[in-house]
């Protein structure tokens, strides 16, 4: 199975910030990667798949990079509705993998 | 309205046995390919199962194959997940996912229910 390393687990930053959360991948993955947002009670929402297509309806301070093995989701200036938990998802193969999660807090 | 609204969550004891349904609204429900996914409290996702929009390619997670079995009723826009032998790790809300398009192998997930809980315990 491929696993999906995801990091860091949590970062506090403060409305403006630039926030930058990484998944590498253990195998290469072309470009079947999607990034999801998730606020604690609620179902997750696709934010970026193919590893940088901004979903429709997607802010576009929101971005994503990354093929092959290493990926990076960008949020350019933090609002205070994106402090939630994102994870990353690889699509390459089944099993599907997620990250483990990064939860970006207030600080 | 386009949605998914899983149900058929509850409380029930190691090694029953339980039903979540997932019923969609307001797309061609027979032409996408759909999952399960799972989160223990407090913890990340996890896949757990998908089928393809005819129901002839299935996948499971190690963790649940052989306990579960992932079905659909395309005539009833009905997706469901036949859960056995239930383990306390079992323990989770459990979503319904939409592959974000109809026919692709490689696809994330652009539409989730709202989730049903699914607690093991004696």
């Amino acid at each position: 199975a491929i696993r999906i390393t995801q990091s860091p687990s949590s970062l506090s930053a403060s409305t403006g910030d630039r926030v930058t959360i990484t998944c590498r991948a253990s195998q290469d993955i072309s470009s079947y990667l999607a990034w999801y947002q998730q606020k604690p009670g609620i179902a997750p929402k696709l934010l970026i798949y193919a590893a940088s297509t901004l979903q429709s309806g997607v802010p576009s301070r929101f971005s994503g990079s990354g093929s092959g093995t290493d990926f990076t989701l960008t949020i350019s200036c933090l609002q205070s509705e994106d402090f939630a938990t994102y994870y990353c998802q690889q699509y390459y193969d089944y099993p599907r993998g997620f990250g483990g999660g990064t939860k970006v807090e207030i600080k | 309205e386009v949605q998914l609204v899983e149900s058929g969550g509850g409380l029930v004891q190691p090694g029953g046995t339980l039903r979540l349904s997932c019923a969609a609204s307001g797309f061609t429900f027979s032409s996408y390919e759909m999952n399960w996914v799972r989160q223990a409290p407090g913890k990340g996702l996890e896949w757990v199962s998908y089928i393809s929009s005819s129901g002839s390619t299935i996948y499971y997670a190690d963790s649940v194959k052989g306990r579960f079995t992932i079905s659909r009723d395309n005539a009833k826009n009905s997706l469901y997940l036949q859960m056995s032998s239930l383990r306390a790790e079992d323990t989770a809300v459990y979503y319904c996912a939409r592959d974000c398009r109809s026919g692709s192998t490689h696809d994330a997930y652009d539409m989730w229910g709202q989730g049903t809980m699914v607690t093991v315990s004696s």
